[in-house]
């Protein structure tokens, strides 16, 4: 089978950073993705990591350890417009679908 | 607008009749995705297609459910003798290739059987 394991929630002030993580137990792994969902809206893409280490791209950076099947989402100089659902998914081969995980649900306050 | 589409965005319907979703992907995409989502639950993968081709369905397309990609661009979702439990979003992404980086999604089609 396939699961992918991150917070439920996760709260965190405006400005500072914040870090989702996510663990995965899947048949296979072809890389790791991140989408981000506001309420009501469809999911959009983030960042991806096929091989170990950190992708940057502006405030958002995904870190990938394929031997320990563990990543996370690093989100610095939090906004107000962050709050929002962040799922991680892997593709387990090149031919397969994406599995997503349930979702962190991100609360940015004051 | 050049993104993925999906109409209707909201449907109600009773329980038992047929139900039937479109969905316009990018126009030089040639994979195409169905997914359902219930509240506080991720994406869940239903079927997909490459050009015409349905590649892969899931188990959780029971018989009432059938997709349609007649000519490699827009696709058809029908769900038949609609159920309470059918009530979810159901998204559509589409991507170029393999795709398993990006996937671009539409805005989702929002369901709810009565």
């Amino acid at each position: 089978g396939q699961s992918l394991e991150q917070p439920s929630e996760v709260t965190a002030v405006e400005g500072a950073i914040v870090q989702i993580n996510c663990t995965y137990q899947t048949s296979g792994f072809y890389g790791l993705s991140w989408y981000q969902q506001h309420d009501g809206g469809a999911p959009t893409f983030l960042s991806y990591n096929a091989l170990d280490g950190l992708e940057e791209t502006g405030r958002f950076s995904s870190f990938l350890s394929r031997s320990d099947s563990y990543g996370y989402l690093l989100l610095q100089e939090l906004q107000m417009k962050d709050s929002a659902s962040y799922f991680c998914a892997v593709r387990p081969s090149g031919n397969t679908p994406l599995v997503f995980g349930k979702g962190t649900r991100l609360s940015v306050i004051a | 607008d050049t993104g993925v589409s999906q109409d209707p965005r909201h449907k109600i319907t009773k329980r038992g009749q047929n139900v039937t979703f479109r969905c316009d992907p990018i126009s030089e995409h040639n994979r195409l995705y169905w997914y359902r989502q219930t509240l506080g639950q991720g994406p869940e993968f239903l079927t997909y297609f490459q050009n015409e081709a349905q590649l892969e369905k899931s188990r959780l397309l029971s018989d009432r459910f059938s997709a349609e990609r007649p000519k490699g661009s827009f696709s058809t979702l029908e769900i038949q003798r609609t159920e309470q439990g059918d009530s979810a979003m159901y998204l559509c992404a589409s991507s170029l290739g393999q795709g398993g980086k990006t996937q671009y999604f539409g805005p989702g089609t929002r369901l709810l059987v009565l």
